[in-house]
């Protein structure tokens, strides 16, 4: 069964460096997200992305965030200079629209640290 | 008042017995409703996709109630493995798709 990967599975990194998380979504997906969840709490939306374009993005998005799909298979995302409140499990999704109400699929997650 | 609200639990269901638990959602414009599953520290995993109609998947069992803004669930037969948070999640279905969770219903199936 197809399913999203994510690199790697946990992350430590200082406060101010920055990371790039990497996500395999399915395949045959053309719309692809961010979310995260900090420890204890729900989770959130970050952002949405299609035709290699963000199409909607989060209040938690802000300038040291971004994402790419560099080429046919992975999508990333970057936080360029982490902050301690950004350690949390970032989760990639990715659906299909022919798949019902274009239902998401998460991979793993990547458990970031920032110390 | 929060988007997507539920009952934090935890539900503590015998093995064999029926649990049921609701999710309520603030936003009319919602389109599509969803359950999923999360285990400690691990992914959400879609359970089920919810319909207007209800729907069932086996022991599962979905209802939307649009009028009243509530989606439930229910699970016949518990078992063992069914103990793990159960996610509301809605869809406005605007460009970005965006989920909105809810923060979880803990199930924990007991012997």
């Amino acid at each position: 069964e197809p399913e999203v990967t994510q690199t790697p599975s946990h992350q430590v990194t200082q406060m101010g460096q920055e990371v790039i998380l990497r996500c395999v979504p399915i395949s045959n997906h053309l719309y692809f997200y961010w979310y995260r969840q900090i420890l204890g709490q729900k989770v959130e939306f970050l952002v949405s992305f299609y035709n290699n374009e963000i199409s909607e993005k989060s209040e938690i998005f802000d300038d040291q965030f971004s994402v790419e799909r560099p080429d046919g298979s992975n999508f990333t995302l970057k936080i360029r200079s982490t902050k301690l409140e950004d350690s949390a499990m970032y989760f990639c999704a990715s659906s299909d629209r022919t798949a019902g109400d274009y239902e998401q699929y998460f991979g793993p997650g990547t458990r970031l640290t920032v110390t | 008042r929060k988007e997507v609200e539920q009952d934090p639990g935890p539900f503590n269901v015998p093995e064999g017995a029926t649990v049921a638990f609701n999710c309520t959602y603030s936003n009319s414009a919602s389109q599509s409703f969803f359950w999923y599953r999360q285990d400690c520290r691990k992914e959400p995993k879609l359970l089920m996709s919810v319909y207007s109609s209800g729907n069932e998947d086996g022991r599962f069992t979905a209802q939307l109630n649009r009028a009243s803004q509530y989606i439930s669930l229910l699970i016949r037969d518990s078992k063992l493995s069914d103990s793990a948070t159960y996610l509301c999640v809605v869809n406005k279905k605007a460009a970005g798709n965006k989920l909105t969770f809810g923060g979880g219903t803990r199930v924990l199936v007991k012997p």
